[in-house]
């Protein structure tokens, strides 16, 4: 079982649309996650730190769900501007060094 | 916010050559930088953890000695890609780590073709 997966869609949705991304983790002892966002050809930028109470910001609300071992990520009314590829990270426990999902591309259309 | 620089941002060069690469972390102090490849349509690959003032840990199958990590000071770390070969070519991206989450904050990539 990989460390971290994710569908790697691509996720085609109409501007204005609600769109979920889930990524499971193998290693249940995992406490640091993370969503980022990659533009093609360019590097990964920080989205969201996933925190265990949840947490949001504007459009995008990110869950944890340590009993299922997977995190959520949530884009309320969709932007042109939101197509990109969303990478979900896991940080094992002892560790630094971060542990990426493929990514799963969203496609926003007009 | 934190900012993390790389340079260069493309590299062409011809078979045989060696490529450096630099990674600064421009306002904060960075002990752990990490480098990372990416060819295309794959994800982020860690090479190597790198520490400052001591030598760089590894991923299996990553040749320590073609990859030479140097990090010299808590905002500098380099890379250099010994021997450039074709199959060497790819998107190598550097990150340092801030804050007690250990949030990362990415380089923004050197492109490097080996022709």
């Amino acid at each position: 079982r990989k460390e971290v997966e994710q569908d790697p869609g691509p996720f085609n949705v109409p501007e204005g649309a609600t769109v979920a991304f889930n990524c499971t983790y193998s290693n249940s002892a995992s406490q640091s996650f993370f969503w980022y966002r990659q533009d093609c050809r360019k590097e990964p930028k920080l989205l969201m730190s996933v925190y265990s109470s949840g947490n949001e910001d504007g459009r995008f609300t990110a869950q944890l769900n340590r009993a299922s071992q997977y995190i959520s990520l949530l884009i309320r009314d969709s932007k042109l501007s939101d197509s990109a590829t969303y990478l979900c990270v896991v940080i094992p426990p002892g560790f630094q060094k971060l542990v990426f999902g493929t990514g799963t591309r969203l496609l926003v259309s007009p | 916010g934190a900012v993390v620089s790389q340079h260069p941002s493309r590299v062409i060069c011809k078979s045989g050559t060696s490529v450096k690469i630099e990674c600064r972390s421009l306002d904060f102090q960075a002990t752990t930088m990490f480098w990372y490849r990416q060819f295309p349509k794959q994800s982020l690959m860690l090479m190597a953890t790198s520490n400052e003032g001591s030598k760089a840990t590894y991923e299996q199958g990553v040749e320590k000695d073609k990859f030479l990590i140097n990090h010299a000071s808590l905002t500098l770390s380099t890379l250099t890609v010994t021997s450039a070969h074709p199959e060497d070519s790819s998107f190598y991206i550097c990150s340092a780590t801030r804050g007690a989450y250990n949030e990362q904050f990415f380089g923004p990539g050197t492109r490097l073709t080996v022709l």
